[in-house]
């Protein structure tokens, strides 16, 4: 099946400093990927649609200066949390739509980062 | 209101219940419904869909769909330990090209 590998999966930081979270579909060439935000105990917030070749859409509330990403290839897609803050600590989930055999229907996701900063 | 609200839990059953969960939507619009399982720390992985109201079969795990009163449900038969994660549905808009979730039900089967 369909298997989307997230890197890495915990980081932690010193306030200020950027952290770069990668997201591969490993088997599959994924031209939209999606990347949510989990807080403890609640549901996925997605936070941007991002689409190979072309700047990714952001959810409303998003900063995109804040929260880069960069879809260089059908099959990589990364976040770049610039200037990182305490309050950006969180788990982040990347997704990929489709897959071999799989509809538009369904996403595979990554195992998800953990970003601590401190 | 959220377009998906799903029962917040958190739900703990001995091991062997039949497990209950469920959502409502409020978009007619959508056309696929997912399940997805999430142990804690990971992501999220699909557990099935439908497209259509009725149920779907798959082992131990049934979905239900009723679009007439927008309703998803996903049963558990002869819950084990294993089982115990959160639980999300989700739904899909093709003309959107959107998936929504609900907030995630938490899911404890005791051995």
């Amino acid at each position: 099946g369909a298997v989307v590998s997230q890197h890495p999966s915990r980081v932690i930081c010193k306030s200020g400093t950027s952290v770069k979270i990668e997201c591969r579909s490993l088997d599959f060439q994924a031209t939209t990927m999606f990347w949510y935000r989990q807080f403890p105990k609640q549901s996925l917030m997605l936070m941007a649609t991002s689409n190979e070749g072309s700047k990714a859409t952001y959810e409303q509330g998003v900063e995109k200066d804040k929260f880069l990403i960069n879809h260089a290839s059908l099959t990589l897609s990364t976040l770049t949390v610039t200037s990182a803050h305490p309050e950006d600590s969180s788990f982040y989930i990347c997704s990929a739509r489709g897959g071999p055999g799989s509809g538009a229907n369904v996403l595979t996701f990554g195992a998800g980062s953990r970003l601590t900063v401190l | 209101q959220k377009e998906v609200e799903q029962d917040p839990g958190p739900l703990s059953v001995p091991e062997g219940a039949i497990v209950s969960l469920n959502c409502t939507y409020s978009n007619s619009a959508f056309q696929y419904f997912m399940w997805y399982r999430q142990y804690s720390r990971k992501g999220p992985e699909l557990l099935m869909y439908t497209y259509s109201s009725g149920n779907k079969e798959d082992g131990r795990f049934t979905a239900q769909v009723d679009k007439s009163s927008k309703y998803i449900s996903l049963f558990i038969r002869d819950s084990q330990p294993s089982d115990s994660a959160t639980y999300l549905c989700a739904t899909y808009n093709t003309n959107a090209g959107k998936s929504t979730f609900g907030d995630g039900t938490t899911l404890t089967v005791k051995p």
